[in-house]
């Protein structure tokens, strides 16, 4: 079941660039789209959600944009700080907000200085 | 953010035995959610509760699965006869009044031995 993909395992990013982090999905159904970030032994801690009825949503340094005709999202992270170093992971979910949430694979993230 | 903590940590235990992993909220909200994650995958949907009652469940919740709120605040997952592969991180997860984004504990890593 991939109905959520994060296709590169790892992305490393000089500290003070943009980093660009990017979902796929297969299900037309999903309505709303949500990055979560991970520390080691910690849970997922919410970032930054998107309605299916927007391309664009910001908060600060952050910036998710959606592609629905492509079924693609992507994370702006700018400028990019050594504390953003985490596990990204992309989730959806159906119509209504008590949805489950299915997960992507995850995206390791590493700023370097 | 709304809080939630979940005991125990870390849980070791034999193939075979019960275990009860607890999930205790702050405040009160309506909707609950059990993931796992095992090591090195994504984190995928168990469970979710609404109104003291399951709502919806995956195709992992089988038989040796079982979620209640016995005393109204505690949220609790217990699996019968554990397996080697029910090793994993467990996360609550819950939907506060008037959120649309699902918030997480910080886990408890399950070990079957």
């Amino acid at each position: 079941d991939q109905q959520v993909k994060q296709n590169s395992p790892s992305l490393s990013v000089q500290e003070g660039r943009i980093s660009i982090l990017n979902c796929d999905y297969t299900n037309s159904m999903f309505d709303y789209f949500l990055w979560y970030k991970k520390y080691p032994a910690e849970g997922p801690t919410f970032l930054i959600s998107i309605s299916s009825i927007k391309d664009k949503n910001e908060d600060g340094r952050f910036t998710v944009f959606l592609n629905k005709s492509a079924k693609h999202l992507s994370l702006h992270i700018v400028p990019s700080q050594p504390g953003d170093s985490a596990v990204y992971f992309c989730a959806a979910s159906g119509v209504g907000g008590a949805q489950k949430l299915v997960f992507g694979q995850g995206t390791r993230l590493t700023i370097n200085p | 953010e709304p809080e939630v903590t979940q005991t125990p940590s870390h849980q070791v235990t034999q193939m075979g035995q019960e275990v009860i992993l607890r999930c205790v909220p702050i405040s009160n909200h309506l909707y609950f959610y059990w993931y796992r994650q095992i090591l090195g995958q994504k984190v995928e949907f168990l469970v979710s509760f609404y109104n003291n009652e399951i709502s919806e469940k995956s195709e992992i919740f089988d038989d040796q699965f079982s979620v209640e709120r016995p005393d109204g605040s505690n949220f609790t997952l217990k699996i019968r006869s554990t397996k080697l592969e029910d090793s994993a991180m467990y996360f609550c997860a819950r939907l506060p009044l008037n959120y649309n984004e699902q918030f997480f504990g910080p886990g408890t890593r399950l070990t079957v031995l």
